[in-house]
């Protein structure tokens, strides 16, 4: 079992253009989530899927930012015109309910 | 609003036991109480769940008070590895998957 994979670790951007980040979740897991991360406000929900469905996208930024999970084994998260505050550690988990959550290395985006 | 109250930071010695306290004053009779941790460059990770009384797994134990208002993670002889932060987490509710992490625990181990 691998784990969460997403890739890039790494993602270097110019502000607007446009990232795209992708999450392969743990086989067999039916939710997916999106998290971001920065040191001044810490750990925040972005999205979440259960079984390819978006349930709830309250912690998306409406404007820019897009998720889509196309089949079970893959989502990604789409950054259009991207701004310096962007700029995070984007983190993927997956999990076979509601509960116990299994997250990813993260994306760190910097926009420069 | 973070559900629940930890001390911001603790420093131990390697080889020495470490309790990790967590104050969740309002948990409701559905929630659960989680303990993840997160060490630099990686995403958080699971050690641990309970409900009530006493929970013991291979990483660590978990202590919940009788009223369920305070937890206490319990790390065995920490070592160099251990040094991360430890986020305590309530939820349990329809909204059980939308986790809200606070400023958690950041444990310093010395050698």
């Amino acid at each position: 079992n691998a784990g969460v994979i997403q890739t890039p670790r790494h993602k270097v951007t110019g502000k607007g253009q446009e990232a795209t980040l992708w999450c392969e979740p743990i086989s067999g897991h039916s939710a997916v989530f999106w998290y971001r991360q920065t040191i001044v406000q810490g750990l925040e929900f972005l999205t979440y899927f259960r079984n390819q469905a978006p349930i709830d996208d309250s912690g998306m930024p409406k404007e820019r930012f897009s998720a889509q999970m196309p089949n079970q084994s893959h989502s990604t998260l789409k950054i259009q015109s991207t701004q310096p505050q962007d700029s995070a550690v984007y983190l993927c988990a997956s999990s076979r309910d509601n509960y116990e959550q299994y997250f990813g290395p993260g994306t760190r985006l910097t926009v420069l | 609003l973070a559900k629940t109250t930890q001390p911001p930071s603790m420093e131990a010695y390697e080889g020495q036991e470490v309790n990790v306290s967590c104050s969740h004053t309002n948990i409701a009779t559905s929630e659960y109480i989680y303990w993840y941790r997160q060490v630099p460059h990686q995403g958080p990770q699971f050690i641990i769940q309970g409900y009530k009384d006493y929970v013991v797994n291979e990483v660590a134990s978990l202590f919940i008070s009788a009223d369920r208002k305070l937890s206490t993670l319990s790390l065995p002889w920490v070592s160099l590895r251990d040094a991360a932060v430890y986020y305590c987490i309530v939820t349990g509710d329809t909204n059980a998957y939308k986790v809200i992490f606070g400023k958690g625990t950041h444990l310093h181990v010395l050698p």
